[in-house]
């Protein structure tokens, strides 16, 4: 059982260039998120998605699209990467995440992204 | 302010201490209230959760919650080098229908032999 797993690993970008990282889950979970650790900040929520075609903005979205065409996959684009944008990433899904029930979040092992 | 607050350490404590890890938080809609373990260069991973206030213990890990005070706790019972990590609170609260996570931003934990 894979769980939750994020391509790639490591990148390093340059300003203005684009890229996406991927996150694939295989426990037929409806929420995936993304989350940006950084230290001092703890994590930050990206953008989420509670099922397949359907997403929404968490606390700091600027900078990330994503899209949700599978319940498997959930993709985070950076468009024109900048410095401020050099974090590890984070892929989380729950299973059952309805507001009168708690869903524990499954987290990849981060994508460690560096933006010269 | 920040909505969850914890310190980010470190903590070092020798084996067989035990170990006390703090969160304050300030939103009174939080419902649900989590301690997570993140091992270097890993994900997350999720240790304990309590629902309400008080105690709920598993092993050597007893999670205490006080809601009156906005304050919650871990404590980690003869400590083990294989418990040093960062270890993350959080906290959700019911929010469009889904629960939002608010996490704390860690403390670093190290066991010394």
């Amino acid at each position: 059982n894979a769980g939750v797993t994020q391509t790639p690993k490591f990148q390093v970008l340059k300003t203005g260039q684009s890229m996406t990282l991927q996150c694939a889950q295989d426990m037929n979970h409806e929420y995936m998120s993304w989350y940006r650790q950084d230290p001092g900040m703890g994590l930050r929520l990206i953008h989420y998605s509670v099922g397949a075609g359907i997403t929404d903005q968490g606390e700091v979205p600027n900078g990330y699209n994503v899209s949700r065409s599978t319940t498997e996959d959930f993709p985070l684009r950076l468009l024109s990467a900048a410095p401020s944008q050099t974090s590890v990433y984070f892929c989380a899904s729950s299973l059952n995440y309805l507001d009168r029930a708690y869903g524990e979040l499954f987290f990849g092992e981060g994508s460690r992204l560096t933006v010269l | 302010q920040k909505e969850v607050e914890q310190d980010p350490g470190p903590l070092s404590v020798p084996e067989g201490a035990i170990v006390s890890l703090n969160c304050t938080y300030s939103n009174s809609a939080f419902q649900y209230f989590m301690w997570y373990r993140q091992y270097s260069r890993k994900g997350p991973e999720l240790l304990m959760y309590t629902y309400s206030s008080g105690n709920k213990e598993d092993g050597r890990f007893t999670a205490q919650v006080d809601k009156s005070s906005k304050y919650i706790s871990l404590f980690i019972r003869d400590s083990q080098p294989s418990d040093s990590a960062t270890y993350l609170c959080a906290m959700s609260a019911a929010s469009g229908g889904y629960q939002k996570v608010t996490f704390g931003t860690g403390t670093k934990l190290q066991v010394i032999p």
